[in-house]
């Protein structure tokens, strides 16, 4: 099974306020982590990344945070537009001697206009 | 800059018929590429990788096949399809090396009835 997964399948957000999207992984041994944002019927996109020395990074309106303590990943996006409607997911590497991602099942965030 | 482009972008096929997906890359070299399939609702699962010209692994037992026969194309097989073989599936890759963070290409969406 996949050793990365969500904490909800849905959320609803109403256009304008901030979105956390949360992520919980297994595998201590991973040390690089990324979110990805796709919309229907396309390929996902990436959105940002973050390694295991950092416990925040920020994008554009956007925000990974990473607790490896509790092995817990967020995603947080700040004044949500309609145009973030879309399914989000957290991927891991499987070590650091191992590039490739393992996915979890991914968060489908609706914008309430 | 990289481009990645992936054909057909919908694809109906009856039960037995073979299978070719094809996926190129453009604008970088020895590049490591990928398959992985979505079915309705999940995650993505990784089907292959390539790390280079006619070097496939197989992540999964399954009744599909890669081949690598140029640096920058990838292309996904099947003698004969099963039901079970339709889902989404995506191209991407990466900057060659141990890098993880992946670029998609938009998907194939297969339907085989």
């Amino acid at each position: 099974g996949e050793s990365v997964g969500l904490h909800l399948p849905t959320l609803s957000v109403q256009e304008g306020d901030n979105s956390i999207i949360n992520c919980a992984y297994s595998n201590s041994a991973s040390d690089y982590f990324i979110w990805y944002k796709q919309e229907s019927g396309k390929g996902p996109q990436f959105i940002i990344d973050i390694r295991s020395n950092m416990d925040k990074r920020q994008g554009q309106r956007v925000t990974v945070l990473l607790n490896k303590t509790v092995k817990h990943l967020s995603l947080q996006i700040a004044a949500t537009q309609p145009g973030d409607s879309a399914v989000y997911f957290c991927a891991e590497n499987r070590g650091s001697n191992d590039y490739k991602l393992s996915f979890g099942a991914g968060t489908t965030v609706t914008v309430r206009a | 800059s990289q481009t990645i482009h992936q054909w057909p972008a919908t694809l109906v096929q009856p039960v037995g018929s073979p299978l070719s997906l094809e996926c190129t890359v453009e604008g970088t070299s020895n590049p490591n590429l990928y398959w992985y399939r979505q079915a309705a609702g999940r995650g993505l699962q990784l089907l292959f990788y390539s790390i280079g010209i006619d070097q496939i692994s197989s992540e999964v037992p399954q009744n599909l096949s890669a081949s690598r026969p140029q640096d920058r194309q990838f292309i996904l097989s099947s003698k004969k399809l099963l039901l079970s073989d339709s889902g989404f599936y995506l191209c991407a890759w990466s900057i060659g090396g141990d890098n993880e963070k992946l670029f998609f290409g938009s998907g194939t969406q297969l339907s085989v009835l």
